[in-house]
């Protein structure tokens, strides 16, 4: 199981940003995905899962109606686009896969990629 | 929202055993799964124990986990200790709305 992070950068205070994570060494659409983040410094935060269906998904209230997690499984890719970013945004974003098809919530991340840093500043 | 509290950090030496607590504020510790997460320093984390104290594949059986009820605690213990376990480690478990870390605990081999 490999997945790749891309796609950080530095980004000014309610502007845009899409992550990206390539995924491979495995059926990339039999498994439900997340991002999970770290500000520098702290510990990690539960941001958003997918499944295998648009509706079957997870948002941490903090970034409830600023972020959008999708995929596209003919390239085995996930996404994460990120509006109306804040300072508090900053932080590294690890692309994750869960440990089923369905986003529940006993879901569990069992593998993790090697992250992407965001920094969100003037 | 509930509340994962973990000791900040915790010390040992190497070929010894220690345990971190995981203790949850509300609701039920055994009704809800719990996952343990390492990080090593500058890496990504990685997955140690899940659904209170089942191990992936590839983690060594000197990581196990438990829960007990009476104190609403997840706890992670380490046995056989060696130097590249030190790491923070993470607890992690869920509620119908949300999916919670604790703050990590810092484990220093000396």
């Amino acid at each position: 199981v490999q997945l790749l992070d891309s796609g950080g950068g530095l980004v000014q205070p309610g502007g845009s940003l899409r992550l990206s994570c390539a995924a491979s060494g495995f059926s990339f659409n039999r498994y439900a995905m997340s991002w999970v983040r770290q500000a520098p410094g702290k510990g990690l935060q539960w941001v958003a899962s997918l499944g295998g269906s648009p509706t079957n998904t997870y948002y941490a209230d903090s970034v409830k109606g600023r972020f959008t997690i999708s995929r596209d499984n003919s390239r085995n890719t996930l996404y994460l686009q990120m509006n109306a970013l804040r300072v508090d945004d900053t932080a590294i974003y690890y692309c994750a896969r869960n440990d089923g098809f369905q986003v529940v919530s006993s879901s569990w991340i069992e593998f993790w990629g090697q992250g992407t840093l965001v920094t969100v500043s003037s | 929202n509930f509340v994962l509290t973990q000791p900040h950090s915790v010390s040992e030496s190497p070929g010894k055993m220690v345990t971190i607590s995981c203790t949850r504020s509300s609701g039920s510790i055994a009704g809800n799964y719990v996952q343990w997460y390492q990080q090593r320093p500058g890496s990504a984390p990685t997955t140690l124990i899940y659904e209170d104290r089942r191990r992936p594949s590839g983690v060594p059986d000197r990581f196990s986990g438990s829960i007990d009820s009476s104190s609403n605690s997840a706890f992670l213990t380490i046995s056989g200790l060696e130097t590249e376990d030190e790491a923070d480690y993470y607890c992690q478990s869920y509620d119908r709305r949300s999916r919670v870390f604790g703050e990590g605990t810092k484990l220093t081999v000396l």
